[in-house]
């Protein structure tokens, strides 16, 4: 089955403890990204990556890395994680150029 | 990025067409109209999308109006599982960045 996968669901952390979020897609696709989504704010893209090792800044990218060694993982890293950092964190992934992503099924992140 | 307007909240009742409605009069020539939808406790899904031609697919419709500065996303027979939050989205050809808004959360009256 096509699909993206994300781990943990569910995460409660402390300030400060590094972690890592996993995405993972089996549909051999070029475009992957991560969104946050608050409440009032919508959800807004943090990082994304086009290929194979090229990644770029969203519009919310301070405190987070990426990065994109395999074309199938794009793992999300807080190397300090922070209580504003409270959030439902979402991967997606696209083809190039057919402009439809497919998004995860969420990780609920909470920092105290 | 162009933006796009939608009403906060629709009501329909089940069974019955639904037409969800989209102003994006800032539209560029080359923007693709773009609509998702995310189910309670779920990510966003692809519903559909056009340029400027109307587009029909198993989910759904998109009426594209002629000077494409609207256009209405038609649901034809309502379910309880068509309740979701639905964002129209506008997309420039060849850059995958999904902008969205706080879309219009669409309730389904058994």
């Amino acid at each position: 089955e096509a699909q993206v996968t994300q781990n943990p669901r569910y995460l409660i952390t402390v300030t400060g403890k590094k972690l890592t979020v996993t995405c993972s897609q089996n549909m051999n696709h070029e475009y992957m990204s991560w969104y946050r989504q608050d409440p009032g704010l919508g959800l807004r893209q943090i990082y994304y990556s086009m290929n194979v090792e090229v990644t770029d800044k969203g519009d919310v990218p301070e405190g987070y890395k990426v990065s994109r060694k395999e074309k199938r993982n794009f793992p999300l890293i807080l190397e300090s994680p922070s209580p504003n950092q409270t959030s439902l964190y979402f991967c997606a992934s696209s083809p190039r150029g057919r402009n439809t992503q497919y998004f995860g099924p969420g990780t609920r992140l909470t920092v105290l | 990025d162009a933006k796009t307007t939608q009403p906060n909240s629709m009501e329909s009742n089940e069974e019955e067409p639904v037409h969800l409605p989209c102003n994006h009069s800032t539209i560029s020539g080359t923007d693709y109209i773009h609509w998702y939808r995310q189910l309670p406790s779920q990510g966003p899904e692809y519903v559909i999308h056009g340029l400027t031609s109307n587009v029909n697919n198993r989910m759904a419709s998109l009426a594209i109006a002629e000077d494409r500065k609207s256009s209405t996303l038609i649901l034809h027979r309502a379910t309880l599982r068509d309740a979701a939050v639905y964002y129209c989205i506008l997309l420039n050809f060849g850059n995958e960045k999904l902008t969205f808004g706080t879309g219009t959360r669409l309730t389904i009256i058994p």
